[in-house]
């Protein structure tokens, strides 16, 4: 099973700032079957990145992904008030698919 | 618009039986593979199984193996999991899934708003 490390858990920043959030796989995740999603309290998960690096439909370009292997970085360049949530990384390479434990960003 | 909606959730003793249910609208079902994600309130996502678009193939976590069933009828836009044997492990938010194709290994693309299932004597 990939196990998936994501940091840090909580991210302290305002309005405006540059948000880094990375995600960690114990083994590589070769094809980039990588996607991040963001969950606000009480709602479900929204894919916002597929492939590593593809944004899904309707998702704003200050979010963005990178990395390959086993190292992975979600960056959201401009914070807006609505995006302070929590984010997890999910593989799909691997059997069973796997998520990370989640980074929570909350304003400063 | 895509809508995933859930429900069957509840409160079961364990050792108990739930089935849960999701209705799809605004997209060919059956063009489609579903899953069933679940997540202990404040914790992290795991998957509990999936279902290719033709309902042929199917695939489940250890975890739930041999005690959940997935299933779905695609004349009726639904996807089911039947769980036997709970546990309080088990315990959780449901939430319904769609695969962007029809069978692969690929992310969640919607998700619906999850139903509770709480296992406890």
């Amino acid at each position: 099973e990939i196990v998936l490390t994501q940091s840090p858990g909580t991210l302290s920043l305002s309005p405006g700032e540059r948000a880094s959030l990375s995600c960690r796989a114990s083994q590589s995740v070769s094809s980039n079957y990588l996607a991040w999603y963001q969950q606000k309290l009480g709602q479900a998960p929204r894919l916002l990145i597929h492939g590593a690096s593809s944004r899904a439909t309707g998702i704003p370009d200050r979010f963005s992904g990178s990395g390959s292997g086993t190292d992975f970085t979600l960056t959201i360049s401009r914070l807006e008030p609505e995006d302070f949530a929590v984010y997890f990384c999910q593989q799909y390479e691997g059997s069973p698919q796997t998520f990370g434990q989640g980074t929570k960003l909350e304003i400063k | 618009e895509v809508q995933l909606l859930e429900s069957g959730g509840g409160l079961v003793q364990p050792g108990g039986s739930l089935r849960l249910s999701c209705a799809a609208s605004g997209f060919t079902f059956s063009n489609y593979a579903m899953s069933w994600v679940r997540q202990v309130p404040g914790k992290g996502l795991e998957w509990v199984s999936s279902i290719t678009g033709s309902g042929t193939n199917t695939y489940f976590a250890d975890s739930v193996k041999g005690r959940f069933t997935i299933s779905r009828d695609n004349s009726k836009n639904t996807l089911y999991l039947q769980m036997n044997g709970l546990r309080a492990e088990d315990t959780a938010v449901y939430y319904c899934a769609r695969k962007p194709y029809s069978s692969g290994s690929y992310h969640f693309d919607y998700w619906g708003q999850g139903t509770l299932v709480t296992v406890s004597s």
